[in-house]
């Protein structure tokens, strides 16, 4: 089976700054990928941000960027010029097959 | 832009009661997926469901679980005999492929309550 830890349950930011929310998983697997996903309040999770494990680049999109280290299990997501529609619930993911496992989120606070 | 639907938004039952969690998947998805999260836990995987068939299921899912694509349009998850540890936020996904090359568009959760 495989694990996600989320060591930061809430973090907060200044609007404008970078905040870097913590990952680290747990895996047997050698093809696996990892997610972000962000689940405002009263509303469905919506994916971030998708790294494929055998690729060294990390993943950005947009404002969202990783810093994936394969080899320490960490898979962090930056967000940079923060905004107060970033106000949510973060969860990383990682899933083999058809199975996603998640872990305990970081509720994340802007801070206008 | 299409979305995952999920009714009822919130549903109270009694031990020992059965319930029927539904979900309408995006149309054009062929793969489906129940998780739960217990306040203040992790979202769980239950299963996921592909052809008329149940493709993975986590050690959670036991026989008081069941899934169902009735029609062209529902995916059902039914809990035959709840207890009050099913109490949990139930969501449902929904994705065009398999595997987690493909996106999973989720639903906006069913809340159970089992008093």
């Amino acid at each position: 089976a495989q694990t996600v830890t989320q060591s930061q349950p809430e973090m907060s930011v200044q609007e404008a700054e970078t905040v870097t929310l913590s990952c680290t998983y747990d895996t047997s697997e050698s093809d696996y990928y990892l997610f972000w996903y962000k689940q405002p309040p009263s509303r469905q999770m919506i994916l971030v941000i998708r790294q494929e494990a055998y690729k060294q680049q990390n993943a950005t999109e947009n404002r969202f960027s990783v810093n994936f280290q394969k080899a320490a299990k960490s898979f962090s997501l930056k967000i940079s010029d923060s905004q107060l529609g970033d106000a949510a619930m973060y969860f990383c993911a990682t899933s083999t097959g058809n199975q996603f496992y998640f872990g305990t989120g970081t509720s994340l606070t802007v801070i206008p | 832009e299409p979305e995952v639907t999920q009714t009822p938004s919130h549903q109270v039952t009694q031990m020992g009661q059965e319930v029927i969690l539904r979900c309408v998947p995006i149309s054009n998805h062929l793969y489906f997926y129940w998780y739960r999260q217990i306040l203040g836990q992790k979202v769980e995987f239950l299963v996921s469901f592909y052809n008329n068939e149940i493709s993975e299921k986590s050690e959670i899912f036991d026989d008081q679980f069941s899934v169902e694509r009735p029609d062209g349009s529902n995916f059902t998850l039914k809990i035959r005999s709840t207890k009050l540890e099913d109490s949990a936020m139930y969501f449902c996904a929904s994705s065009v492929g398999g595997l987690a090359t493909y996106e999973q568009y989720f639903g906006p959760g069913t809340r159970l309550t089992v008093t």
